[in-house]
């Protein structure tokens, strides 16, 4: 069974650009959620998504968004970068019936100059 | 949220059990227990959860105390590959689907050969 991929694993942009990262969720898994993490605030949860809704959110600024497809896909876009958004940006997928286990990709590091 | 509180860091010498702490004294009654650990350059790896009752799989333990306000995890023979943080994490149940995770800072686990 293949994991979770997220698409770039490495990228850099600068301040004002935007970005749109991808995750493609372990087939048959309905729930997608992301989490940014930094040395300073570790683990924190921007979104979850489920059967292309939203159906959680975190504290975070609506420059960070995001969407889920028929396909259970997912994309995150954050608009007007800061420095402050590098970060590794972790996905991870569960079937979303329980609060059983999430299975996370290996992240796809910004950074932002 | 209900928050955890772990220490920062432990030491344990191969091939030993290892009994990492973790106090979530504000737990609510349909918050699961939920342990992941990350290893460097890592995402997040599922270890195992609960709710009210011990817990067994291949990879560890759960102790989960009566008055649900402390948990531990045991990891029966520690290996070199343990060496992670591991973080215990509450887990709710909101709106018909699982809340997203608030990861603390964990504990840093060392392995001494």
């Amino acid at each position: 069974k293949a994991g979770v991929t997220q698409t770039p694993r490495y990228l850099i942009k600068t301040r004002g650009q935007q970005v749109t990262l991808s995750c493609s969720p372990i087939s048959g898994h309905r729930s997608v959620s992301w989490y940014q993490q930094t040395p300073g605030q570790g683990l924190q949860f921007l979104f979850e998504y489920f059967s292309e809704t939203q159906r959680n959110k975190g504290n975070f600024p609506g420059r960070f968004s995001g969407r889920q497809f028929s396909n259970s896909r997912s994309e995150m876009n954050v608009s007007t970068l800061e420095l402050g958004d590098s970060a590794l940006y972790l996905c991870a997928s569960s079937s979303g019936t329980n609060p059983g286990e999430l299975f996370f990709g290996e992240g796809s590091r910004l950074t932002v100059l | 949220d209900a928050k955890t509180t772990q220490p920062n860091s432990m030491e344990s010498n191969e091939e030993e059990p290892v009994h990492l702490p973790c106090n979530h004294s504000t737990i609510s009654g349909t918050d699961y227990i939920h342990w992941y650990r990350q290893l460097p350059s890592q995402g997040p790896e599922y270890v195992i959860h609960g709710l009210t009752s011990n817990v067994n799989n291949r990879m560890a333990s759960l102790a989960i105390a009566e008055d649900r306000k402390s948990s531990t995890l045991i990891l029966h023979r520690a290996t070199l590959r343990d060496a992670a943080v591991y973080y215990c994490i509450l887990r709710g149940l909101r709106g018909g689907g699982a809340d997203g995770l608030t990861f603390g800072k964990g504990t840093h686990l060392i392995i001494q050969p």
